[in-house]
């Protein structure tokens, strides 16, 4: 069964660093998300990407987060000067056309110290 | 606003039992979801039900939707061991582009052997 595949696992980085999330949505699907769950709390929506643009984004979402999709296959989440409330599980999800069902990746952990 | 609360927050069953769960969201909607995730796992979908659907089943899983109480339950039933997990509530808004999922706080479910 085609599935959302996100690496790495875990990334451990110094506060100020930049760095790259990478996921590799279902391969027919169109909308491309990432989501954030905070240890213990609620997942939230970052931002939406279709049609390769930004769709929709969230107050979090903002000018130190972009998202690109640089080939056919990869979606990548950059986070250019990590804080350590950056700390978190980052989710990637994809959908197709039609029903709204996402389907979700593993998540990567982001340790910021 | 808080959209899509569940409650209980913590629920714990024997197997067999049937397990019930609320949520409540406070915007209009074009459809409600309910995923699960298993501990530090990512979001499987398991249904979705349309705001002009009432009443939906899948297997052992029965999902209603009250708009007019902006509510909906899932129903477990003849739970296992396996059902162990934490499932959440999200929502499709029907303003905008609808495509990005609100998610509640969940509600994690202990199925006991």
């Amino acid at each position: 069964e085609p599935e959302v595949t996100q690496t790495p696992s875990h990334q451990v980085t110094q506060m100020g660093q930049e760095v790259i999330l990478r996921c590799v949505p279902i391969s027919n699907h169109l909308y491309f998300y990432w989501y954030r769950q905070i240890l213990g709390q609620k997942v939230e929506f970052l931002v939406s990407f279709y049609n390769n643009e930004i769709s929709e984004k969230s107050e979090i979402f903002d000018d130190q987060f972009s998202v690109e999709r640089p080939d056919g296959s990869n979606f990548t989440l950059k986070i250019r000067s990590t804080k350590l409330e950056d700390s978190a599980m980052y989710f990637c999800a994809s959908s197709g056309q039609g029903e709204n069902i996402q389907y979700f990746g593993a998540g990567t952990r982001l340790s910021v110290l | 606003s808080q959209q899509g609360e569940e409650d209980p927050q913590a629920l714990s069953i024997q197997e067999g039992e049937n397990a019930t769960m609320n949520c409540s969201y406070k915007t209009s909607i074009n459809n409600l979801q309910w995923y699960r995730q298993n501990s530090g796992r990512g979001l499987v979908h398991l249904i979705l039900i349309r705001s002009n659907e009432r009443e939906k089943h899948s297997g052992r899983l029965r999902v209603t939707l009250d708009t007019s109480k902006k509510s909906s339950s899932l129903l477990i039933t003849a739970s296992r061991a396996a059902d162990t997990a934490s499932y959440f509530c999200a929502t499709s808004d029907s303003s905008g582009s609808a495509r990005q999922l609100t998610f509640g706080s969940g509600t994690q479910l202990t199925v006991l052997p």
